[in-house]
C-alpha cells in the first residue's frame, strides 16, 4: 500500500531555473509532512516541513506547499543549484497510530550546470 | 551540529548468525526510531522507542527483532537469526519530542547489512 506517492522517479533541471517535486498522499489522518534530502552514502537530512493547519511554508530556497483537499504537496526549490542533486523522500505523519514516518519512494533530483 | 551516528558503517553476516546493529543519537533527543530499505525500495518503519520502552512498531518487527538502549547513550537493534532478506539499509533516527510534536526525525548515515 502506497500511501505516500512520488510517481517521478527523477527530474533533470538547469542550474538556475525552478526544481519542483511532488507528492501525494492517500491517508486523510496525515497531519504533518516533510522533505529529506539524501545523497549517496548518507542518511536522509531533513529538509523543510508542514504542518495540515498550514498551505505553505518557506525557508531559504525552499518552499513547501501543501494542497489538503487534493492530498498533495510539491516542494519548490529556486534557484537550484547543482549541490542540489540528491533523492528527494516525501514523508508524512499523523495521530490516531499513524505516529511514525511513512516515505515515498523517493525522487532522484539532477541539477545540471 | 549533533549528528546521529551509526556503526558498523556495513556488516556483512552468515545467514542464521545474530547481529547487533549500534546508534548514538543526538544527545538530548527523547524519542528513538529504527527504519530499513531494501535496495530499490522505500524507507519503512521498523520501530519507534521513548522511556525505554517500544512505542510502535510495523509488522516488519517481528520476534527475531529486538531493541535496547543498554545506557545512557547507545540505542541498538539486535537481528536474532537473519535471513537473506534482512540485507538492507538500515537507518536509525531520533527526535527531541514525539512523533505527534512535529518535531522531524534526524537520521544517521545507516549500517548497510548483507546477509549472505
Amino acid at each position: 500500500d502506497q500511501q505516500v506517492k512520488q510517481n517521478s522517479p527523477s527530474l533533470s533541471v538547469q542550474e538556475g531555473r525552478i526544481s519542483i517535486l511532488n507528492c501525494d498522499y492517500t491517508n486523510s489522518m496525515f497531519d504533518y509532512f516533510l522533505w529529506y534530502k539524501k545523497y549517496p552514502a548518507e542518511g536522509p537530512t531533513f529538509l523543510i516541513s508542514i504542518s495540515s493547519i498550514k498551505d505553505k511554508n518557506e525557508d531559504g530556497r525552499f518552499t513547501v506547499f501543501l494542497n489538503k483537499s487534493a492530498k498533495h504537496l510539491s516542494l519548490h526549490i529556486v534557484p537550484s543549484q547543482p549541490g542540489d542533486s540528491a533523492v528527494y523522500f516525501c514523508a508524512a505523519s499523523g495521530n490516531s497510530g499513524y505516529s511514525t514516518l511513512t516515505f515515498g519512494k523517493g525522487t532522484m533530483l539532477l541539477v545540471s550546470p | 551540529e549533533p549528528e546521529v551516528t551509526q556503526t558498523p558503517s556495513h556488516q556483512v553476516t552468515q545467514m542464521g548468525q545474530e547481529v547487533i546493529l549500534r546508534c548514538v543519537p543526538i544527545s538530548n533527543h527523547l524519542y528513538f526510531y529504527w527504519y530499513r530499505q531494501i535496495l530499490g525500495q522505500k524507507v519503512e518503519f521498523l520501530v519507534s522507542f521513548y522511556n525505554n520502552e517500544i512505542s510502535e512498531k510495523s509488522e516488519i518487527f517481528d520476534d527475531q527483532f529486538s531493541v535496547e538502549r543498554p545506557d545512557g547513550s547507545n540505542f541498538t537493534l539486535k537481528i536474532r537469526s537473519t535471513k537473506l532478506e534482512d540485507s538492507a539499509m538500515y537507518f536509525c533516527a531520533s527526535s527531541q519530542q514525539g512523533p505527534y510534536s512535529n518535531q522531524p526525525q534526524h537520521f544517521g548515515d545507516g549500517t548497510r547489512l548483507s546477509i549472505l
